[in-house]
């Protein structure tokens, strides 16, 4: 699986959108985007993934670069319960583990 | 319909001891995967059951072990417990698991291991 760089942590004011980036600039052709996010003391919870083309659902929108070496995860409205820790993993279908590596630490402040 | 379960969701154990640690995932999933999780190493892959076969295995010794039953429960055991065992145990549940496709993970709340 590809290696994807995240910066450490972020701030973000509750209301406004988060915008998460990703560095994956090894990705090959069959590999997908996946973001998780882990609030403090739960599980990692499954929030969107991608191939080329841009996707929204109910929780954030994943907009992928055309070459695909980087991706942000938009949360359109953060609030303060969206504090956490946001994974971005990059596999394809040989892989059978998810690659958390240390992922980018958003704090929402009021 | 009801998540991923784990119990119990706390344990304390001694040097030496073994643990066995449950895990339910949601109805209709076959294939579950275990991950341990410190504040150093971070997440790390333990090993995937699909349809009560171990699939895949991390890069973990042998005191490391797991089972899953044919309702698809799963259980990991660890003996000789070492200090450096303590860590938060997260089951991840999916339908059909990763090997060979595509699938988006369902974790537990995970169990909290201290081992004094």
């Amino acid at each position: 699986d590809a290696k994807t760089t995240q910066p450490t942590s972020m701030d973000c004011a509750e209301g406004r959108a988060a915008n998460l980036p990703c560095n994956h600039s090894t990705i090959s052709g069959n590999e997908y985007v996946y973001w998780y996010r882990q609030i403090h003391s739960q599980g990692p919870q499954y929030i969107i993934h991608g191939l080329k083309n841009n996707e929204t659902n109910e929780m954030a929108s994943l907009i992928i670069t055309e070459d695909r070496k980087s991706s942000t995860l938009i949360l359109p409205h953060a609030t303060l319960r969206d504090t956490a820790v946001y994974y971005c993993i990059v596999r394809g279908n040989s892989g059978y583990a998810l690659n958390f590596g240390k992922g980018t630490s958003l704090l929402v402040t009021p | 319909k009801a998540g991923v379960t784990q119990t119990p969701r706390y344990l304390i154990k001694t040097r030496g001891q073994q643990v066995t640690l449950s895990c339910s995932p949601i109805s209709g999933h076959r294939s579950v995967s275990w991950y341990q999780q410190t504040p150093g190493q971070g997440l790390q892959f333990l090993f995937e059951y699909f349809s009560e076969t171990q699939r895949n295995k991390g890069n973990f010794p042998g005191r490391f072990s797991g089972r899953q039953f044919s309702n698809s429960r799963s259980e990991m055991n660890v003996s000789t417990l070492e200090l450096g065992d303590s860590a938060l145990y997260l089951c991840a549940s999916s339908l059909l698991g990763f090997t060979g496709g595509l699938a988006e993970a369902f974790f537990g709340q995970g169990t909290r291991l201290t081992v004094v």
